[in-house]
């Protein structure tokens, strides 16, 4: 069956580092994004790409960025660990043109 | 800016009733989408409902649906007969504009945790 995977499941870190989240999707989606969820506000749109090395910023990019050189895969990195970087990171994807996003299972990322 | 609010941290139902969670938004934009999404404790996010802003009829889907009340800016979810597996956190959703640049562009509200009692 077709998927979207995260990895890791869960991550520690040290402020300062740097640390990429990935994101797999067997579903051929060419719109993928990622989001972090953290309490009091839902969740928020850092990165998203509607394609092949097209790669937009969101709501709360500072901070994080992304490449797409395929289809499958959209990882996101943490240029240098904040402590308000510890979040859950959740990726999604959606056909082109469609609206209705398929969440993976999340990244639960803390930053010391 | 769009927004989406959702007033009810938490709800609680018995189980085999209904149940109504609230979502109002706020945007300019005559194109969106309102989106429901379902977060059981074990953390994935699931996709329940979508209702386009130009759809006439209410959006159903199985036991949930979706009461969309332009005028008020609002889109209300129904749960009918609501069961154990039900209780999670439920999270409002809104895209706006059309097109490409526009798609899964989501704004979440900040959730309401449903607890369905036996």
């Amino acid at each position: 069956d077709a998927e979207i995977t995260q990895s890791p499941r869960h991550k520690i870190t040290e402020t300062g580092r740097q640390v990429t989240l990935a994101c797999h999707q067997t579903w051929n989606h060419n719109n993928m994004f990622w989001y972090r969820q953290d309490l009091g506000h839902g969740l928020r749109l850092i990165h998203y790409s509607y394609g092949v090395q097209d790669t937009n910023k969101g709501e709360v990019s500072d901070g994080y960025s992304v490449s797409r050189s395929n289809t499958e895969d959209l990882p996101l990195t943490l240029e240098s660990a904040a402590s308000s970087q510890t979040s859950v990171y959740f990726c999604a994807s959606s056909e082109s043109g469609r609206d209705t996003q398929y969440f993976g299972p999340g990244t639960r990322l803390t930053v010391l | 800016a769009q927004k989406i609010t959702q007033t009810q941290p938490g709800m609680f139902v018995q189980e085999k009733e209904a149940v109504t969670l609230d979502c109002t938004y706020d945007t300019s934009d005559q194109s969106y989408g309102l989106f429901w999404y379902k977060q059981p404790s074990s953390g994935e996010m699931i996709f329940l409902i979508y209702q386009g802003s130009y759809d006439e009829q209410n959006a159903t889907e199985g036991r949930y649906s979706l009461n969309f009340q332009k005028a008020r800016k609002s889109a209300n979810l129904v749960i009918s007969a609501s069961q154990l597996g039900d209780s999670a956190m439920y999270f409002c959703a809104m895209r706006v504009g059309v097109g490409g640049t526009s798609y899964g562009k989501l704004t979440f509200g900040q959730g309401t945790i449903l607890t369905v009692h036996p």
